[in-house]
């Protein structure tokens, strides 16, 4: 088993570019999961995907931030119009359903806004 | 509102010592506590969970709910303790989201 995959690990992009970040989540995980790790902080809860559904985006700011994991292909948190203040480290995370509280973390991908 | 508290950005111990690295939550109800750890170039991964009042790697955390902490502590260092180490909390629950600690940067001095 590969692990959490997460792709880009970098990304640049200028203000007002579009950011689309994937997650692949170990297999046989239904449970995803997105943080965003600002510099100097700890891991801010964003999104809790399970397959085809948000079940709590309570953590994502209202604008510009969306995310989905279709039933087919990995998780994708995109961020249009980006700016400065996006940059950070996006980490995903997926969970087994029978054990839901272990989660498992990918590399993060790390994005520059210029 | 929940929160977890490490007050230490970067705890500095020599190989042998003890080393107590401190963590603090609020949360009304009945959380859960984890300590996660990251190594150097590699992903975060969960160290111990406090349901499972199990020792890793010779860590042991301990909840102590009238004083709401979930302190890590290990008898003796080694180098290889070396990393960045999160505590988090989770209500549990339909979400089961991790709200993190900003993490302490433990350093084993040879």
């Amino acid at each position: 088993n590969a692990g959490v995959m997460q792709n880009p690990r970098h990304l640049v992009r200028r203000r007002g570019q579009e950011a689309r970040l994937r997650c692949s989540p170990m297999k046989g995980h239904s449970h995803v999961y997105w943080y965003r790790q600002l510099p100097e902080e700890g891991l801010k809860f964003m999104v809790y995907l399970q397959k085809e559904n948000i079940i709590d985006e309570s953590g994502m700011p209202k604008e510009r931030f969306s995310a989905e994991f279709p039933k087919e292909g990995p998780s994708i948190l995109r961020i249009q119009q980006v700016v400065r203040g996006d940059s950070a480290a996006y980490f995903c995370a997926s969970s087994p359903d029978r054990v839901m509280y272990e989660q498992y973390f990918g590399p993060g991908t790390r994005l520059t806004v210029t | 509102a929940q929160r977890v508290t490490q007050p230490e950005k970067l705890l500095s111990v020599f190989k042998g010592a003890p080393v107590e690295l401190k963590c603090n939550y609020s949360y009304s109800g009945s959380p859960e506590l984890f300590w996660y750890v990251q190594y150097s170039r590699q992903r975060l991964q969960l160290l111990l969970r406090h349901i499972s009042r199990e020792s890793i790697k010779g860590f042991t955390a301990d909840l102590n709910k009238g004083e709401t902490s979930f302190h890590l502590k290990k008898p003796f260092a080694q180098e290889e303790d070396s990393a960045m180490y999160y505590c988090a909390l989770s209500r549990g629950g339909a979400t089961n989201k991790l709200i993190f600690g900003t993490g302490t940067l433990l350093a084993v001095q040879p």
